[in-house]
């Protein structure tokens, strides 16, 4: 199985701050590497596919880069709304695996 | 827009077998993978299988075959069998429309599924 692991676990920011989540895999995933957002209660909501590609909707202060076991998702300027946990998820083989999470509060 | 909408009892014995059907609309089924996936509470994500529209499947081997996925292309539904359930598989079960080499583009709102007697 590929592993997934995210850091850091947890961050606190203020609105406006630009926040840098970094996903690595345990081998590499060239570019099948996808990150979400969930909020509680909710489901996860799709930001970034195929590592850096924005889904249709997402605000543009979402972007993502990397490749092979390296990725990163970063927000440019934090909105109040973007308070929320993380996750990174790989889509190269199965069984596909998620990253633990990285939960984003308020400072 | 498509939208996935889980259906099923939210409560289940031990021993006994899980089964979540999840209805989708907006779309058709067919073209696509189609995934189940649990998040036990306060925990993260956890895939457990998917099928294409063709009814081929791939599962999570962690789920050691107590997991059958199945697809209703005349209803644009698709389910999900968990047999022999324990309290480690309550979550809260999401279905989504994704899988392989794809990503996970929509996603049922979820459904609690609690384990106990």
């Amino acid at each position: 199985d590929i592993q997934m692991t995210q850091s850091p676990s947890s961050l606190s920011a203020s609105v406006g701050d630009r926040v840098t989540i970094a996903c690595r895999a345990s081998q590499s995933i060239n570019t099948y590497l996808n990150w979400y957002q969930q909020k509680p209660g909710k489901a996860p909501k799709l930001l970034i596919y195929a590592a850096s590609s924005l889904q249709s909707g997402v605000p543009s202060r979402f972007s993502g880069s990397g490749s092979g076991t390296d990725f990163t998702l970063t927000i440019s300027s934090l909105q109040p709304e973007d308070f929320a946990t993380y996750y990174c998820q790989q889509s190269y083989s199965i069984p596909l695996t998620f990253g633990p999470g990285t939960k984003v509060d308020i400072k | 827009q498509v939208q996935l909408q889980e259906s099923g009892p939210g409560l289940v014995k031990p021993s006994e077998t899980l089964s979540l059907t999840c209805t989708v609309s907006g779309g058709s089924i067919s073209s696509y993978y189609w995934s189940w996936i649990r998040q036990p509470p306060g925990k993260g994500l956890e895939w457990i299988a998917n099928i294409y529209y063709s009814g081929s499947t791939n599962y999570n081997p962690s789920f050691k075959s107590r997991v059958t996925i199945s697809v209703d292309t005349s209803k644009n539904q698709f389910s999900l069998k968990v047999r022999s359930v324990t309290a480690a598989d309550t979550a809260v079960y999401y279905c989504a429309r994704g899988g392989p080499v794809t990503r996970f583009d929509y996603w049922g709102q979820g459904i609690l599924v609690t384990v106990s007697s």
